[in-house]
C-alpha cells in the first residue's frame, strides 16, 4: 500500500509572501495525484489533480499553482499569498487495486497554512 | 450537474447507533465512499461500495445504498468517543479521474 507524505505540517506565512508545498508518495506508480483545500468549517475544495509528469489540470482559477516534476512528487506553489489562501491542504493520490478496482483516493496527512 | 449532499452535524449518545445520510446526483457513479476525518488529520478511507450493491458491512460499520433514490447512508453500531469526527461521503463518477465530496457530517457523541 501506498504513503503520502506531506510538508510542512504547519506554516504561518505573511501576506504576499511566496509558498511551496510539497507531497510526495512512495508504494506506488504511475498514480493520479491531487490537491484538496479545506478551509475553516467548510468541505474539501479540489483545487489540482495530476495524471502524469508534467500534465496539471486546474479546477479553480486562483492564485495558485501546481507542478508534477517526477512520478510521485507534487508541489503547490504561490507566488503571492492571500489571506484567503489559509486552511488545510490535502494531498491525495488515486491507487488502483487489482482485486478492488477502484479508484480510491487515500489522504496524506495534510499541511495547515495560516496567512496573516 | 455532479452533488453530494448530506447534513452538517449529528450528535449522538455513546453506545447508541449513528446514522449518517448522504444523497447524489449523478446516476452514473460507480463507486460511493466513506471517509472519517479525526481533528487535524487527513481523511481516512473507512469503506467504499460499488454502485450494484445494496448493502455492504464491516464490523460496526453499515452501508447501505438506495440507487433509485441516490441514497446513501452509513450505520455505526454501538458508537464510542472515538468515533468523534467528520464524516465526507463521496462518490466516483466512471470515465473521470475525480471524486466529489460532500462537505462532511460532523459527528458529536454525546456521554
Amino acid at each position: 500500500s501506498q504513503t503520502i507524505h506531506q510538508w510542512p505540517a504547519t506554516l504561518v506565512q505573511p501576506v504576499g509572501s511566496p509558498l511551496s508545498l510539497e507531497c510526495t508518495v512512495e508504494g506506488t506508480s504511475n498514480p493520479n495525484l491531487y490537491w484538496y483545500r479545506q478551509a475553516a468549517g467548510r468541505g474539501l475544495q479540489l483545487l489540482f489533480y495530476s495524471v502524469g509528469i508534467g500534465q496539471i489540470s486546474s479546477e479553480v482559477p486562483q492564485n495558485l499553482s501546481a507542478s508534477r516534476p517526477q512520478d510521485r512528487q507534487f508541489i503547490l506553489s504561490s507566488k503571492k499569498l492571500l489571506l484567503s489562501d489559509s486552511g488545510f491542504y490535502l494531498c491525495a493520490v488515486t491507487s488502483v487495486d487489482s482485486l478492488k478496482v477502484t479508484d480510491t483516493q487515500y489522504f496524506g496527512p495534510g499541511t495547515r497554512l495560516t496567512v496573516l | 450537474g455532479e452533488d453530494v449532499e448530506q447534513s452538517l452535524f449529528l450528535s449522538v449518545r455513546e453506545g447508541d447507533s449513528s446514522v449518517i445520510n448522504c444523497t447524489y446526483t449523478d446516476s452514473s457513479s460507480t463507486y460511493l465512499y466513506w471517509y472519517k476525518q479525526e481533528p487535524g488529520a487527513g481523511l481516512q478511507l473507512l469503506t467504499y461500495i460499488f454502485s450494484n450493491m445494496d448493502m455492504k458491512q464491516d464490523q460496526r460499520l453499515t452501508v447501505l445504498l438506495n440507487k433509485k433514490d441516490k441514497h446513501l447512508s452509513l450505520r455505526i453500531a454501538d458508537t464510542q468517543t472515538g468515533d468523534s469526527a467528520i464524516y465526507f461521503c463521496a462518490e466516483s463518477i466512471g470515465g473521470d479521474d475525480k471524486i466529489i465530496f460532500g462537505k462532511g457530517t460532523r459527528l458529536h457523541i454525546l456521554p
